[in-house]
């Protein structure tokens, strides 16, 4: 099934230890971003990855890193997190720009 | 910097009533629009987009660049329509600025 997959759906962990969000998709897509959403706020985008080897910032990166080493995954990073990065984050991937986004499930973080 | 404004928070009618979701956007270039919905439970997942023109579950949207608006409509609004709507713009220029940036949401409830 041509999916999205995101890892974990949930994740508590306290300030300042480092963790990994995983991403991957099984469509060959080229395009790979993440998004975190907070009420009043809707979606903002964090990243974004246009090929292998290719990222640029979206419009709220502070606090979070990516790679892009395979076409397939795309995981976020955050080295040290805040309480302030506790939110929802989807990640999501599509052919290429003009093409319609697939979402993954979400993953829900608590930075204590 | 573009922008994307959903002046609605949450809009609420009656089953079979016609439905409007508004969305304005800011941007100095020629803008890609979608809309995407999020039904409860599920993953967000696009609803339609302005360059294919078509008509989803009943969904319309035009690009109305002298207004610079994207307004989602139905003229018989159902139950199964409830859901969080998200209009959002993408851009690029040149060598892949894929930047995608969302609005904040209108959550519709439809009453039965």
């Amino acid at each position: 099934e041509a999916q999205v997959t995101q890892n974990p759906r949930y994740l508590i962990t306290v300030t300042g230890k480092k963790l990994t969000v995983t991403c991957s998709q099984n469509m060959n897509h080229e395009y790979m971003s993440w998004y975190r959403q907070d009420p009043g706020l809707g979606l903002r985008q964090i990243y974004y990855s246009m090929n292998v080897e290719v990222t640029d910032k979206g419009d709220v990166p502070e606090g979070y890193k990516v790679s892009r080493k395979e076409k397939r995954n795309f995981p976020l990073i955050l080295e040290s997190p805040s309480p302030n990065q506790t939110s929802l984050y989807f990640c999501a991937s599509s052919l290429n720009r003009d093409e319609k986004l697939f979402f993954g499930s979400g993953t829900q973080l608590s930075v204590l | 910097a573009q922008r994307v404004t959903q002046p609605e928070k949450l809009l609420s009618v009656f089953k079979g009533a016609p439905v409007e979701l508004k969305c304005n956007y800011s941007y100095s270039g020629s803008p890609e629009l979608f809309w995407y919905v999020q039904y409860s439970r599920q993953r967000l997942q696009l609803l339609l987009r302005h360059i294919s023109r078509e008509s989803i579950k009943g969904f319309t949207a035009d690009l109305n660049k002298g207004e610079t608006s994207f307004h989602l409509k139905k003229p018989f609004a159902q139950e199964e329509d409830s859901a969080m709507y998200y209009c959002a713009l993408s851009r690029g220029s040149g060598a892949g600025s894929y930047q995608l940036t969302f609005g904040k949401g209108t959550k519709l409830s439809v009453i039965p």
